[in-house]
């Protein structure tokens, strides 16, 4: 069925290198995109979105890019942290009949290390 | 910054309960969500709410599930009969305009533990 998936589960990066978290979606009438980042014992925060008639976004130290040829959607953050250790989840709206169901992917863990 | 908070952090109950979990969304959103996570799984879409009634609603959220906006500020999630498999954290969350059109906010979580 249609879905939202993430490629890696677990993403190790050194403290201050680049990181690049990938996601998959099916639905191509999918509109709007959010990546969101959990951290243990907390709920999700939102990071940064997107709209399907946009293929970059910048926040700050984050990117996310949007490539609707082939369904794919990236965060990537700047000199990542040991505070961005989390886990972070795409999630899409789909434009269903009404609604606003936000569908989540199933997350990466993105590990800092030292 | 305004924030969705979520009472209690942790629920404990026996299977055939009522729980009632406890949500004050951000004060000028008018959207309001309720979503699930199973351990070790991804958040999962239970409801939404929106002038107050049901927008929307999954196939978890069956006849044993109910929200309520009781007044200006709070939102519920009953569940009326608990089952061993609704032990997951219940996240609120709440949004200004459509979710089409903006991000939602979420809570920290309820931790429903169902023995």
């Amino acid at each position: 069925g249609e879905s939202v998936g993430l490629h890696l589960p677990t993403l190790s990066v050194q403290e201050g290198d680049n990181s690049i978290i990938n996601c998959a979606y099916s639905n191509s009438a999918s509109d709007y995109f959010i990546w969101y980042k959990q951290e243990s014992g907390k709920g999700p925060q939102f990071i940064i979105d997107i709209r399907s008639n946009m293929d970059k976004r910048q926040g700050q130290r984050v990117t996310v890019l949007l490539n609707k040829t082939v369904k794919h959607l990236s965060l990537q953050i700047a000199a990542t942290q040991p505070g961005d250790s989390a886990v972070y989840f795409c999630a899409e709206i789909r434009r269903t009949g009404g609604g606003n169901k936000l569908t989540f992917g199933t997350g990466t863990q993105l590990k800092v290390e030292l | 910054e305004p924030e969705v908070t979520q009472t209690p952090s942790h629920q404990v109950t026996q299977m055939g309960q009522e729980v009632i979990l406890r949500c004050v969304p951000i004060s000028n959103h008018l959207y309001f969500y309720w979503y699930r996570q199973i351990l070790g799984q991804k958040v999962e879409f239970l409801v939404s709410f929106y002038n107050n009634e049901i927008s929307e609603k999954s196939e978890i959220f069956d006849d044993q599930f109910s929200v309520e906006r009781p007044d200006g500020s709070n939102f519920t999630l009953k569940i009326r009969s608990t089952k061993l498999e609704d032990s997951a954290m219940y996240f609120c969350a709440s949004s200004p305009r459509d979710g089409r059109n903006s991000p939602l906010h979420f809570g920290n979580g309820t931790r429903l533990t169902v023995t």
